[in-house]
């Protein structure tokens, strides 16, 4: 039972590199969501996707882009990474529902501490 | 706007005591409220989720009340033990397309 799989687990950049966090789940869910971990603040939502092809923008989602072309997987890119990027990353995802998002539990996976000099 | 307000100070309770945390919120109506429980290092972990129309939850030791008049919800450990010792986040939804999470208390049961 895998669930919710992130790579990397740890990644050091400098300033202005790119990367791509990958983010896979084995449990055939709809719902996607990329969140960042800062201390004090709490999980915020970068991202978050309904279905295989499509994206959303959550509450902080400059400086990052997602992508979701398989079911299964959802990535979270940084195109030029900046300082204030350093954070704790977690993907989660969750089944469908009628018509909210909000009455089925997520699945974590268990983040990427990624650090930006 | 809305807000989402847990105990930022640490709760440090006695072994077999009942450890009690309170999420409260304010300026919208959740519809439902879930609490999930963080480990150092790892991602959360989901444990209850209430409905605006039930009063309380229970799951072993664990119980959920949700008064939408107060706009709060209080999330009881019974006979609490040193494993329970972690970060509780309660998410209350928040009519967004995603779930909207509180900075959690932590919790430490002393043996």
């Amino acid at each position: 039972n895998a669930g919710v799989t992130q790579t990397p687990k740890f990644r050091v950049l400098k300033t202005g590199q790119s990367m791509t966090l990958l983010c896979a789940q084995d449990m055939n869910h709809e719902y996607m969501y990329w969140y960042r971990q800062d201390p004090g603040m709490g999980l915020r939502l970068i991202h978050y996707s309904v279905g295989e092809g499509t994206t959303a923008k959550g509450e902080v989602p400059d400086g990052y882009n997602v992508s979701r072309l398989k079911k299964q997987n959802f990535l979270l890119g940084l195109e030029s990474a900046a300082p204030s990027q350093t954070s704790v990353y977690f993907c989660a995802s969750s089944r469908q529902t009628g018509g909210t998002y909000s009455n089925q539990p997520q699945h974590f996976g268990d983040g990427t501490r990624l650090s930006i000099l | 706007s809305q807000k989402i307000e847990q105990n930022s100070e640490a709760l440090n309770i006695q072994e077999g005591k009942t450890a009690t945390l309170t999420c409260n919120y304010t300026n919208y109506s959740p519809a439902y409220l879930q609490w999930y429980r963080q480990d150092p290092g790892r991602g959360p972990v989901f444990l209850l989720l209430i409905r605006e129309n039930e009063k309380e939850k229970r799951k072993e030791r664990l119980k959920v009340t949700f008064d939408t008049t107060l706009k709060q919800s209080l999330f009881h450990i019974t006979a609490s033990q040193p494993a329970d010792s972690a970060t509780y986040l309660c998410a209350p939804d928040t009519g967004r397309r995603a779930l909207t999470f509180g900075s959690g208390t932590r919790l430490q049961v002393q043996p």
